[in-house]
């Protein structure tokens, strides 16, 4: 099956710095998602984002579906930024497919004040 | 409702024990999925549901485990003779036919089998 890969790991910033997630993938996708899991469990879908560019607010995400790989930015980082975020893919190249996804292992972000 | 609603919020379970999660999707969204996702990890696809039709459960990791959702609302995942690696979190996503609008999970139901 398709293999995601997350980077970094783990990320620890200060309160007000930038940081760019890494989200690699094996094989054309139909669709793309980016997610925030929150310490409470709580996933939250950020963006869908198969291809192009898109920005809500401090969070942006580019996705260049010919090189295989999504990037996350997070600007001016805040305390609630805080969480796990994931990458999530489904394999395809424009055929039918119905949402069902295969998630990256995430990324651990700890923001601190 | 608002949003994906799950329960119980946390289940407690012997080993052995039979469980019944359930997952009370948006109104109108027509796909609903499970997922299990164990500690440390991300989500894993166990099942998917196009209305009451379930049109994928590749993902249920034995016989033990059943889903349902025979209304196309409300969808239920049953585990049978629960084992201690069943415990994990259960989360439950919806979404519109059209997944342009991108996934609302729930809060998860969290398993812990003793």
């Amino acid at each position: 099956g398709i293999q995601v890969e997350q980077s970094p790991p783990d990320l620890i910033l200060q309160e007000g710095a930038n940081s760019t997630l890494r989200c690699n993938f094996s094989d054309s996708v139909n669709n793309l998602q980016w997610f925030h899991q929150n310490p409470w469990g709580q996933l939250i879908n950020l963006f869908y984002i198969p291809s192009g560019t898109k920005q809500n607010g401090r969070l942006s995400a580019t996705t260049v579906a010919t090189e295989r790989y999504s990037l996350l930015y997070i600007s001016s980082s805040q305390t609630t930024d805080s969480g796990v975020y994931f990458c999530a893919v489904e394999p395809g190249a424009g055929g039918t497919s119905y949402g069902k996804l295969t998630f990256g292992q995430g990324t651990i972000l700890t923001v601190h004040p | 409702g608002a949003g994906v609603s799950q329960s119980p919020r946390y289940k407690v379970a012997k080993r052995g024990q039979d469980v019944a999660l359930r997952c009370d999707p948006i109104s109108g969204h027509v796909s609903l999925f499970w997922y299990q996702q164990a500690l440390g990890q991300g989500p894993e696809f166990l099942t998917y549901f196009q209305n009451e039709a379930q049109l994928d459960k590749s993902g249920l990791p034995s016989d033990r485990f059943f889903a349902e959702r025979p209304e196309g609302s409300v969808s239920t995942l049953k585990i049978q003779r629960t084992q201690q690696e069943d415990s994990a979190v259960y989360l439950c996503a919806s979404s519109l036919a059209n997944r342009d609008y991108g996934y609302t999970f729930g809060s998860g139901t969290r398993l812990t089998v003793v």
